[in-house]
């Protein structure tokens, strides 16, 4: 059984692409968590999704960022426009029912430059 | 809101010395409590958590917390380290705000094991 895989594993962007991040959860796990880890910080909750609802957006910036979990395929994770402030490691977890069960993938570092 | 600290930044030990990284949380409800690991430019790995029952709780890689409900606190402890212990360590707790279960993360703890 895999882990949770995110690709890329890093990523660079320039100010004003956008960047795509993709998160395949453990098999069997139907619930994906995206944390954003900004440099110093520990990691902050952004969005939790279940196959194609958003259960909780309360992290994640208004504007520029949205994220999906579709029927079939991995979740993304869509930046627009990127600034300088997005670069960070974003995670992906990945779980069976609860946050106390979830797994972490090995991240994509974002760097815009 | 729900918080973490991890009071200290960075941790020096010389190897084979014990070593403690402490951690409290905010809240006085029922929560559950993690320590987690990352080694540089991985992902979090699960050392050992807290749902209930006794509040020593031994985890991977010789690593054990004690939860104190009355301090607010969870701290992780090996009596003897290695150098490849030598990681970043971060204390979790689950919150429900913004009405679902999620983590809240400190900052972390820069673990530096020396020869």
């Amino acid at each position: 059984n895999a882990g949770v895989m995110q690709n890329p594993r890093h990523l660079v962007r320039r100010r004003g692409q956008e960047a795509r991040l993709r998160c395949s959860p453990m098999k069997g796990h139907s619930h994906v968590y995206w944390y954003r880890q900004l440099p110093e910080e520990g990691l902050k909750f952004m969005v939790y999704l279940q196959k194609e609802n958003i259960i909780d957006e309360s992290g994640m910036p208004k504007e520029r960022f949205s994220a999906e979990f579709p029927k079939e395929g991995p979740s993304i994770l869509r930046i627009q426009q990127v600034v300088r402030g997005d670069s960070a490691a974003y995670f992906c977890a990945s779980s069976p029912r609860q946050a106390i069960e979830a797994f972490f993938g090995q991240g994509t570092r974002l760097t815009v430059v | 809101a729900q918080s973490v600290t991890q009071l200290d930044s960075q941790v020096p030990v010389f190897e084979e010395a014990p070593v403690e990284l402490r951690c409290n949380y905010s809240s006085s409800v029922s929560v559950y409590l993690f320590w987690y690991v990352q080694y540089p430019n991985q992902g979090l790995q699960l050392l050992l958590k807290y749902l209930s029952g006794s509040t020593l709780v031994k985890g991977i890689n010789g690593f054990e917390a004690e939860f104190n409900k009355s301090q607010t606190s969870f701290h992780l402890r090996k009596p003897s380290v290695h150098i490849s212990d030598t990681a970043e360590y971060f204390c979790a707790v689950t919150t429900e705000e913004g009405g679902s279960e999620k983590l809240v993360f400190g900052k972390g703890t820069k673990l530096t094991v020396n020869p």
